[in-house]
């Protein structure tokens, strides 16, 4: 079964980090650009960041640029995502999906980590 | 950066009856090479992650039912589903992955009249 099971969230106060980590299986991880999006209820779904399948191509939404790094380790097929500086607004649940590259887009999604930022 | 705007915000159908989905974009998100839109409808039922239904705006993905179709070129953008059954009550979005910032439409909430 194709599975991305995402990790790390959690309470951290305004100007703190976090790293997220998403776990794959049931498919080839290496073979796969894999991205991050978060969901508030406010703001709806906004896609925050992306990367290629050996991570020499990376992109980033412009408010999270300079404060989020995305990386992953093909060799233990998990996708992270290290959050800096975080802002109120970075509050949300945060997606890891599955970017096909033959023009599907993201068709496998995890279930979510639910990340607060507050004092 | 590309914009999608759904409407409606939301919608109540009756059992049985089509529902109606519209997308628009703010720039075209037709992919040359391939001639295809970069366009996919996502369902969303509370506390699941979004889940893929349709892709390049017509092509429906394994497993969903026939009953949903996407249609539509350019900026403007259907989902239909035809005959509305108790199961498709959830959140519909729209969303484009022909440029970065990939982006989504706000959604649009589906009950049952």
């Amino acid at each position: 079964e194709v599975q991305l099971v995402e990790s790390g969230g959690g309470l951290v106060q305004p100007g703190g980090s976090l790293r997220l980590s998403c776990a794959a299986s049931g498919f080839t991880f290496s073979s796969y650009s894999m991205h991050w999006v978060r969901q508030t209820p406010g703001r709806g779904l906004v896609w925050v960041s992306g990367m290629s399948t050996d991570g020499s191509n990376t992109i980033y939404v412009d408010s999270v640029k300079g404060r989020f790094t995305v990386s992953r380790d093909n060799a233990k097929n998990t996708l992270s995502l290290q959050m800096n500086s975080l802002r109120a607004e970075d509050t949300a649940v945060y997606y890891c999906a599955r970017w096909d590259d033959s023009g599907k887009g993201m068709d496998v999604w995890g279930q979510g980590t639910t990340v607060t930022v507050s004092s | 950066d590309i914009v999608m705007t759904q409407s409606p915000e939301s919608l109540a159908v009756s059992l049985g009856e089509r529902a109606t989905i519209n997308c628009k974009s703010s720039q075209i998100v037709l992919y040359s090479p391939s001639n295809k839109n970069h366009l996919a409808w996502y369902q969303q039922k509370p506390g699941q992650p979004p889940k893929l239904l349709i892709y390049w705006a017509s092509t429906r993905e394994s497993g969903v039912p026939d009953r949903f179709s996407g249609s539509g070129s350019g900026t403007d953008f259907t989902l239909t589903i035809s005959s509305l059954q108790a199961e498709d009550v959830a959140v519909y979005y729209c969303h484009q992955y022909y440029a970065a910032p990939y982006s989504f439409g706000q959604g649009t909430k589906l009950e049952i009249k």
